[in-house]
């Protein structure tokens, strides 16, 4: 069983659509992330939360929103999104930012965009 | 130049031989070493931290060679269960993920 758990495991919305993907851990880390991951490829790094605070951003668009309302808590809001946007949605969490702590994965949220 | 590069092969090995994946990493300050496998769908799985002295776990070995830049994985007595995509993970101020080396063990 994961220790980081994502909900809901899959989601299913039109391009107008608001929704959120939710991922808790329970391991006292420090560290969040969001990554995407296409099939056949590595995942991508999209935000890094540290101490509840936005570390990074990798030019991620607007229509992606995250939100961190406690450290066991991240979320990922979903506005307007498009057809591409289609893919894995994967939160991690370490140790600890900085000391590069390895990370632990939750199982996912498949995210289709219709 | 990617950051972290491996052979995505796929490797196709038959159950019970030794196979070997390499890695090379850009970055030669890079902190923090790691092999991950992920299975088809599924997320990603820590398999191993790489240490510079070398570190064995049963069956694998993880090595890692900083003056030239890469880490490498072992995996000894191959089983059909092993059969995945090995991710190697490089971190210098963030996780630098390579593309993965696909390994098919079969009977």
């Amino acid at each position: 069983d994961t220790e980081v758990t994502q909900t809901p495991k899959h989601l299913v919305m039109g391009m107008t659509n608001k929704k959120s993907l939710k991922c808790e851990q329970h391991m006292g880390h420090r560290a969040m992330y969001w990554y995407k991951q296409k099939a056949k490829k590595p995942p991508e790094l999209m935000f890094v939360y540290s101490y509840e605070k936005l570390s990074i951003n990798e030019s991620v668009p607007s229509r992606f929103s995250p939100e961190c309302p406690n450290s066991s808590l991240l979320n990922l809001h979903l506005h307007a999104l498009q057809p591409e946007d289609s893919a894995l949605y994967l939160c991690a969490s370490s140790q600890d930012w900085e000391q590069g702590q390895p990370q632990h994965f939750g199982d996912g949220t498949r995210l289709s965009i219709l | 130049r990617k950051e972290v590069e491996q052979d995505p092969g796929p490797f196709n090995v038959p159950e019970g031989a030794t196979v070997a994946f390499n890695c090379t990493y850009s970055n030669s300050a890079s902190q923090s070493f790691f092999w991950y496998r992920q299975d088809c769908r599924k997320e990603p799985k820590l398999l191993m931290s790489v240490y510079s002295s070398g570190n064995e776990d049963g069956r694998f070995t993880a090595q890692l060679n900083r003056a030239s830049q890469y880490i490498s994985l072992l995996i000894r007595d191959s089983k059909l269960s092993d059969s995945a995509t090995y991710l190697c993970v490089v971190n210098f101020n963030k996780f630098y993920f390579g593309s993965g080396t696909k390994l098919n063990v079969k009977p």
